[in-house]
């Protein structure tokens, strides 16, 4: 059974940085890309970032980059995301899902809220 | 980036209806399409793949089709655990996006 149970969210003031994990279990972690996605309830869902099974390639959504970075450690089953110079319209629940393919969400975790206020 | 449409927004519906939802690419993304179903509160839950793949444990009350740059989402004899908001998802490139959601209430 896939589980996702991301942590790290909170309030936090513009500018400042904060670090979500996503702890993964139920599958073999290191052998699957990874993603974040947002959810806001003006904007719906975004995705935010990817990340290949290998760490190799990452994408990243025109709104964050620069600023946010993933990153994953094989060895923990954690896949996180770093996000610097937040601003409010980064407030949302951020999900880290799992992959089919490289594109298709097929598992999510429960989510964490950001605000940025 | 590739937008995608996603009509009505909202609609209402009884248990035994059949309902269908409607998701427009701006460009083709082949069978590169994907739906969620996403119930207040909860993570959205995976439900068709390429357009027209029901997931493992899905009911087959849900099916989608494509025809050039339409996807519809059916759902046939609507129940009450089907009420929730759905998704559309192009899965054919970077950045991946999503429409804008349909919610499904009880009339």
């Amino acid at each position: 059974q896939v589980q996702l149970v991301e942590s790290g969210g909170g309030v936090v003031q513009p500018g400042g940085s904060l670090r979500l994990s996503c702890a993964a279990s139920g599958f073999s972690f290191s052998e699957y890309g990874m993603h974040w996605v947002r959810q806001t309830p003006g904007k719906g869902l975004e995705w935010v970032a990817f990340i290949r099974y290998d760490g190799n390639i990452k994408f990243y959504a025109d709104s964050v980059k620069g600023r946010f970075a993933i990153s994953r450690d094989d060895s923990s089953s954690t896949l996180y995301l770093q996000m610097n110079s937040l601003r409010a319209d980064d407030t949302a629940v951020y999900y880290c899902t799992k992959v089919r393919g490289d594109f298709l969400f097929d598992s999510w975790g429960q989510g964490t809220l950001v605000t940025v206020s | 980036d590739i937008q995608m449409t996603q009509s009505p927004s909202s609609l209402s519906a009884s248990v035994g209806d059949r309902v269908t939802i409607t998701c427009r690419a701006s460009q083709n993304i082949d069978n590169y399409l994907n739906w969620y179903q996403q119930k207040p509160g909860k993570a959205p839950k995976f439900l068709i793949s390429a357009a027209s793949r029901l997931q493992s444990g899905v009911t087959s009350r849900f099916s989608g089709s494509r025809s050039g740059t339409d996807f519809t989402l059916t759902i046939n004899s609507l129940q009450p655990e089907d009420f929730a908001t759905y998704y559309c998802q192009q899965s054919y490139t970077v950045p991946l996006t999503f429409g804008g959601g349909t919610k499904v209430d009880i009339k």
